[in-house]
């Protein structure tokens, strides 16, 4: 069974970071491209960032490029956003997503980034 | 990066059949076969019942089927049923190696 599993999430103050991570299991991690897709309380889903396989090539939204930075570690089965001079408007729950075929099958549980002063 | 664009609700009584359009344009929804369905019921992550425009991935019901013309995606659920009521979102590759999507509808089961 896949499993995805999004921690590191918390109340942080503007301009601060965060690392989130995402656990992978039930699936070859390695073999597959992986996404983040954000969500504002109440509002829509947004795709935030890609990563292929051997995390050589990365993808961002226009809204988050420069500020985030997508990662991976296949030997420990585990995707990582970094979230870096964080805004009000990065107030969202992350998912960790599994890619297929031109969009995304499986969704971890999420993970919530509250940016407050 | 605009959103695609979905009416923002559609509803139905039980066993109507109901279609949520996602309008893109030629750099996205009407480049590629790469469209996916969402069903997010609320305090719930998304649930994925459609890919490649019109696959269904295997346990979703054959109640949900989808269709692309042009920039315009569409997904529709027949025999409407409670369970139905949820909000939907499609996804569009955009072939600049990013992924957009769409504004989300809120399906009524009336």
């Amino acid at each position: 069974e896949v499993q995805l599993v999004e921690s590191g999430g918390g109340s942080i103050q503007p301009g601060g970071s965060l690392r989130l991570s995402c656990a992978a299991s039930g699936f070859n991690f390695r073999n597959y491209w992986m996404h983040w897709v954000r969500q504002t309380p109440g509002k829509g889903l947004v795709w935030v960032s890609r990563i292929n396989p051997d995390g050589t090539y990365t993808s961002y939204a226009d809204s988050v490029k420069g500020r985030f930075t997508i990662s991976r570690d296949n030997a420990k089965d585990t995707l990582y956003l970094q979230i870096n001079s964080l805004r009000d408007e990065d107030t969202a729950v992350y998912y960790c997503t599994k890619d297929l075929s031109g969009g995304v099958d499986y969704w971890g549980q999420g993970t919530l980034v509250t940016v407050s002063s | 990066q605009s959103a695609l664009t979905q009416p923002a609700s559609v509803s139905g009584s039980p066993g109507q059949s109901i279609a949520i359009s996602c309008t893109g344009s030629s750099s996205d929804v009407g480049a590629y076969n790469y469209v996916s369905w969402y069903q997010q019921h609320p305090g719930k992550a998304p649930k994925f019942i459609i890919y490649d425009v019109s696959t269904r991935p295997s346990g979703v019901s054959d109640r949900f089927s989808g269709s692309k013309s042009g920039n315009t995606a569409s997904l529709t659920i027949s025999g409407l049923q409670t369970e139905d009521e949820a909000d939907y979102y499609c996804i569009s590759h955009t072939g600049t190696g990013t992924y957009v999507f769409g504004t989300g509808t809120k399906v009524t089961v009336l």
